[in-house]
């Protein structure tokens, strides 16, 4: 398995700013993912981060809003820019360890915007 | 993209009770895995079973990949067994793209 620290833990920000969202790994991973959690549903995936090149962002979610960087296989960021209060939400990092399938989730970050 | 479907999407339990949650894919998928949300946020990886049946403990899941559905068991349900339960899996061959379903939310009352 693998200890996935995400930071912070929660925060309540005001509309228009941006929040930096870090993971950091206890091992060297291939894969790390983000993933949105609006209340009371499911995950979606925002973006693979891709170590040292641009993340892979999925239908519905752009670089402008949700930039990622990914400098080295242990350690990733996600800014949310530019927020509104529909960008309330948790945001996830997971990681898959080694192809091996299986997917290790930080322990989020609840955001609230107002 | 692959639709994951749970059922059902609420339960509520007496502690002590049994229990079966179903996830239902819309076509074939690879890596299926369990998962179990807490209270506080937090998801911890129950099972990773593609296919077969698994045992940890109280839990138990069965994947029937040919048929596409998989089966998580709860035998003698206890308060900190309250959360919600997710399954998700992929079917992208070459590229993982994980398809989370949409979520048992389980009670699980003294």
């Amino acid at each position: 398995s693998a200890v996935i620290s995400q930071k912070p833990s929660r925060d309540i920000c005001q509309r228009g700013t941006s929040l930096t969202i870090q993971c950091q790994v206890d091992s060297q991973v291939t894969m790390m993912f983000w993933y949105r959690q609006q209340p009371g549903q499911s995950l979606t995936l925002i973006a693979t981060a891709n170590q040292g090149s641009e993340a892979t962002y999925e239908s519905g979610f752009v670089i402008d809003k949700f930039p990622i960087s990914r400098p080295n296989l242990t350690f990733s960021t996600l800014t949310v820019s530019n927020m509104s209060p529909e960008d309330s939400s948790i945001y996830l990092c997971s990681v898959e360890m080694q192809g091996s399938g299986i997917q290790y989730f930080g322990a989020g970050t609840r955001l609230s915007v107002l | 993209g692959i639709q994951v479907e749970q059922s059902p999407p609420d339960l509520i339990l007496q502690e002590g009770a049994n229990s079966t949650l179903r996830c239902n894919f819309s076509d074939s998928v690879n890596n299926l895995q369990w998962f179990h949300q807490n209270p506080w946020g937090q998801l911890i990886n129950l099972f990773y079973i593609p296919s077969g049946t698994k045992q940890n403990g109280r839990l138990s899941a069965t994947t029937v990949a040919t048929e596409r559905y998989s089966l998580l068991y709860i035998s003698s349900s206890q308060t900190t067994d309250s959360g919600v339960y997710f399954c998700a899996g992929d079917n992208s061959g070459g590229y993982q793209k994980v398809t989370f379903g949409t979520g048992t939310k389980l009670q699980v009352i003294p």
